[in-house]
């Protein structure tokens, strides 16, 4: 079975700073998805980034950017020049890929993030 | 605004009740995802649609139930509820073209 492993429980950045979520996971597919979704104090889930398996280039989304380390199965997240508004929980989810169609997300347990001004 | 609109927001109820909560997916999403967030289960995969057809499941107890109908929208029923059903219950849609997952602001069930 797939598992999605987060261990840093919380994080702390100041403001403007960069900072680095990490998250592992366990899979025997090759084609697969994952994501970050970002939680904030309101509930609502937000896709933050997404990296296809087969791509080598990590994904970049303005200021969040990935590390995507297949042979090591991890998949970490860098938040650059952090905003108050980036303070939220952060879930590392994997997906694998059915020929096209997407399979159910396996959520890790996340990662709340305080950012100090 | 994600598209996907999830009715009730809030749904306070007693134990042994049932509940029926209600998920519209965004115009042309023919997936919808059931999921569940308790603090001490965290976020876990409930059960998946397709076009009408149930297409996985996940940790989804038997007394929970769900149904997706011809225009798409979808049903999550909870029977017998337990205080520990007290949890956030998202749904998502997804749409064929593209491997992202879309959540609805959740319905926040509180069994008392």
């Amino acid at each position: 079975a797939q598992t999605v492993t987060q261990s840093q429980p919380e994080m702390s950045v100041q403001e403007a700073e960069t900072v680095t979520l990490s998250c592992t996971y366990d899979t025997s597919e090759s084609d697969y998805y994952l994501f970050w979704y970002k939680q904030p104090p309101s509930r609502q889930m937000i896709l933050v980034i997404r990296q296809e398996a087969y791509k080598q280039q990590n994904a970049t989304e303005n200021r969040f950017s990935v590390n995507f380390q297949k042979a090591a199965k991890s998949f970490s997240l860098k938040i650059s020049d952090s905003q108050l508004g980036d303070a939220a929980m952060y879930f590392c989810a994997y997906s694998r890929n059915y020929g096209g169609s997407q399979g159910n997300l396996i959520f890790g347990k996340g990662t709340k993030l305080s950012v100090k001004p | 605004d994600s598209g996907v609109t999830q009715t009730p927001k809030h749904l306070i109820t007693a134990t042994g009740q049932r509940v029926t909560l209600r998920c519209s997916p965004r115009s042309g999403d023919l997936s919808v995802y059931w999921y569940q967030q308790s603090l001490d289960q965290g976020l876990q995969f409930l059960i998946h649609y397709y076009n009408g057809e149930e297409r996985a499941k996940g940790n989804i107890l038997e007394r929970f139930s769900a149904q997706q109908f011809p225009d798409l929208h979808s049903e999550l029923n909870l029977s017998s509820l337990e205080l520990g059903d007290s949890a956030l219950y998202f749904c998502a849609s997804s749409p064929t073209d593209r491997n992202e997952q879309f959540f609805g602001p959740g319905t926040r069930l509180t069994v008392l």
